[in-house]
């Protein structure tokens, strides 16, 4: 089963905008992780945040978590067409050393 | 340094026939994680291995499925007889380390089944 459930499904959005993909999760984690996947490839890690964090930046990349109400955020700023790509969350499924993973957000930028 | 090399890249098989995959970690890597990727949907775990072990096969539908790691580093994944069903990307990933960078995964280009 499908710990995470990701919203939108798809997103699509010119280059230069922002995209905000958001991510709910149902049990207790130590932390959670975004990934993004190019069209026929594998995932890439991109970012990760542990619980006891609020929000987290990486380049181009913000994320937010809020424990509380068991879900993230992942805002990337600027966009570029290259940032075309399927983006997951995982969690770590109340501590474990398994990740579950959502279901995705297809994100689309427009060139 | 080398990501995780995953063989074939596709496969295009009949139903009842035997399929296996290959998967070769990043070096180092202790723990390896064979998943399905079903269209559309994200990765769910198959099972996964610390060195030689398999320490959690719980989703490994084991009436058609095995999958082995000898010596602790390549592993195969194999489907006799393959269903259908099992047509997706199979994804192989590893990760080392100890602590919350333990579940950072590093994954293979993955290898995309056809059942027909």
């Amino acid at each position: 089963s499908q710990q995470g459930e990701e919203d939108p499904q798809a997103l699509s959005i010119q280059e230069g905008e922002n995209a905000t993909m958001n991510c709910s999760y149902k049990t207790s984690i130590n932390n959670l992780q975004w990934y993004r996947q190019n069209s026929g490839r594998g995932l890439v890690h991109l970012i990760l945040i542990r619980s006891n964090e609020r929000e987290k930046h990486s380049g181009r990349l913000r994320v937010t978590l809020d424990t509380s109400k068991k879900s993230s955020s992942l805002l990337i700023t600027a966009s570029r067409a290259a940032d075309t790509a399927s983006y997951f969350c995982a969690t770590d499924a109340g501590g474990s050393e398994k990740l579950v993973f959502g279901k995705g957000t297809k994100l689309t930028v427009n060139p | 340094e080398a990501g995780v090399v995953q063989s074939p890249r596709y496969k295009i098989i009949e139903k009842k026939q035997p399929v296996a995959f290959w998967c070769n970690p990043i070096s180092g890597h202790n723990t390896l994680y064979w998943y399905r990727q079903n269209l559309g949907q994200g990765p769910e775990l198959l099972i996964r291995y610390e060195n030689e072990e398999a320490v959690d096969d719980s989703q490994l539908p084991k009436d058609r499925f095995s999958a082995e790691r000898l010596k602790g580093v390549d592993s195969t994944l194999k489907i006799q007889p393959a269903e259908l069903g099992d047509s997706a990307v199979y994804l192989c990933a590893s990760s080392s380390g100890t602590g919350f960078t333990k579940n950072i995964q590093y994954f293979g280009a993955g290898t995309r089944l056809s059942v027909l």
